[in-house]
């Protein structure tokens, strides 16, 4: 069935570049979503970007998508210690979103 | 900035019992979601509703589970007769189209 994984930890350093990798199964997914959750709160929407195209910027974030490949990057230029989180990857090709298992990035100052 | 707002954040309930978890999508979207989240596992979705019914559900979304938009602005998730593997967190989402779906802070629910 659809799958979607994710590396479970990373450390970075403030200012550092943060990338956090995601591969996923389904090659029907036609968005490819970034989400974001800080401690007791929700989810929240960073990016996404659509099945056919390579590169998507926003300000400090960059993803990279490797359809060939099925893998998917998020990139953080200039790390803060408010980038600390838990952050998901997830597709679909309809309503329906298939999560990855997160990856929680620690930002040491 | 428009969110969507989750009530109550904490719901301990027993075994046995329903429990009615309730949201407030953000007010020009259309397409409303239920997720769950497990301790420790992944984000799974539950349901999908779109112009007054189901337009998707999920294997966990059974006999137990049932949806409803009771007026214009409140959209809820009943659990007839909890059991202990229900206890999770439980996220609602909303969207206008069918992407961009947006996520409450979500409601922890404890079943004892």
């Amino acid at each position: 069935g659809e799958d979607v994984e994710q590396s479970l930890f990373l450390s970075v350093r403030e200012g550092d570049s943060s990338v956090i990798n995601c591969t996923y199964t389904d090659s029907s997914s036609t968005y490819l979503y970034w989400y974001k959750q800080e401690p007791g709160a929700g989810l929240q929407l960073l990016t996404y970007i659509f099945s056919n195209m390579d590169m998507k910027q926003d300000q400090r974030l960059t993803v990279l998508l490797n359809k060939k490949d099925k893998h998917l990057s998020l990139r953080i230029a200039d790390t803060q210690t408010g980038d600390s989180a838990i952050y998901f990857c997830a597709g679909g090709a309809t309503n329906k979103l298939i999560f990855g298992t997160g990856t929680l990035l620690a930002v040491q100052p | 900035e428009p969110e969507v707002t989750q009530t109550p954040s904490h719901q301990v309930t027993q075994m046995g019992q329903e429990v009615i978890l309730r949201c407030v999508p953000i007010s020009n979207h259309l397409y409303f979601y239920w997720y769950r989240q497990i301790l420790g596992q992944k984000v799974e979705f539950l349901v999908s509703f779109y112009n007054n019914e189901i337009s998707e559900k999920s294997e966990i979304f059974d006999d137990q589970f049932s949806v409803e938009r009771p007026d214009g602005s409140n959209f809820t998730l009943k659990i007839r007769s909890t059991k202990l593997e229900d206890s999770a967190m439980y996220f609602c989402a909303s969207s206008r189209g069918t992407l961009e779906a947006f996520f409450g802070q979500g409601t922890r629910l404890t079943v004892v």
